[in-house]
């Protein structure tokens, strides 16, 4: 499984871009980049899912360079209710588990 | 489809009592995962199942935590004996398919033991 490796924590204020690093350096040619944002008390859901270049959806935009040793989780304009806490996971074809690392809590300042 | 379903959301039991918590995959799913979550460790991988079939168990604590999936639509966790460290919140998740197929997650079941 691709190891992934992301800040801890994040501070931004609300009608800012967060752009979230992360860095996953033994990735597989087959994996896919996925992330997953977590509100408190709820399960994690899922965002976004990329394999190389950019990939936007209505909630964010995934920017992962051509050797794919990182990717960027982008979020424009956040406001309070983009706090929570985000994961990035290399999601792995050939094996099917789901592995949650320690994530990046994001908290918007008013 | 209502998502995935778990219950109860919340329980308190004593330590050593039994406790099995319960979830309702998404109809059509082929993969249900279990997960716990605490502060200190994070969320958790526990087990796995695809088709009904438990594919990856190890995860598990320990023998005291048990999982099965009798049937498409249920699956259940059960520790026997509990124990306060046991105190988490446990997630289950359904996923259609292999590869890049996103995971669905219930609401949780928060266990508390006293």
């Amino acid at each position: 499984l691709a190891k992934t490796t992301q800040p801890i924590s994040m501070d931004s204020y609300e009608g800012q871009e967060v752009n979230i690093t992360c860095s996953h350096n033994n990735i597989a040619t087959n994996d896919y980049i996925t992330w997953y944002q977590q509100f408190p008390s709820q399960g994690p859901r899922f965002i976004i899912q990329g394999y190389k270049t950019k990939v936007t959806n209505e909630v964010a935009s995934l920017f992962i360079p051509a050797d794919r040793k990182s990717s960027t989780l982008s979020l424009p304009r956040v406001s309070l209710s983009d706090t929570a806490v985000y994961y990035c996971l290399g999601q792995v074809n050939r094996d099917d588990k789901i592995i949650f690392g320690k994530g990046t809590r994001l908290h918007i300042l008013p | 489809d209502a998502g995935v379903i778990q219950s109860p959301r919340h329980e308190v039991t004593e330590m050593g009592q039994e406790v099995t918590l319960r979830c309702k995959p998404i109809s059509g799913h082929d993969y249900l995962f279990w997960y716990r979550q605490t502060m200190m460790r994070g969320l958790e991988l526990l087990i796995y199942f695809n088709n009904n079939v438990p594919i990856d168990d190890s995860g598990m604590p320990e023998d005291r935590f048990s999982a099965k999936m009798p049937n498409a639509s249920f699956s259940t966790l059960k520790i026997q004996p509990s124990e306060p460290r046991d105190s988490a919140v446990y997630f289950c998740a359904s996923r259609q398919r292999q590869g890049r197929a996103e995971a669905f997650f219930g609401q949780g079941t928060r266990l508390t033991v006293v």
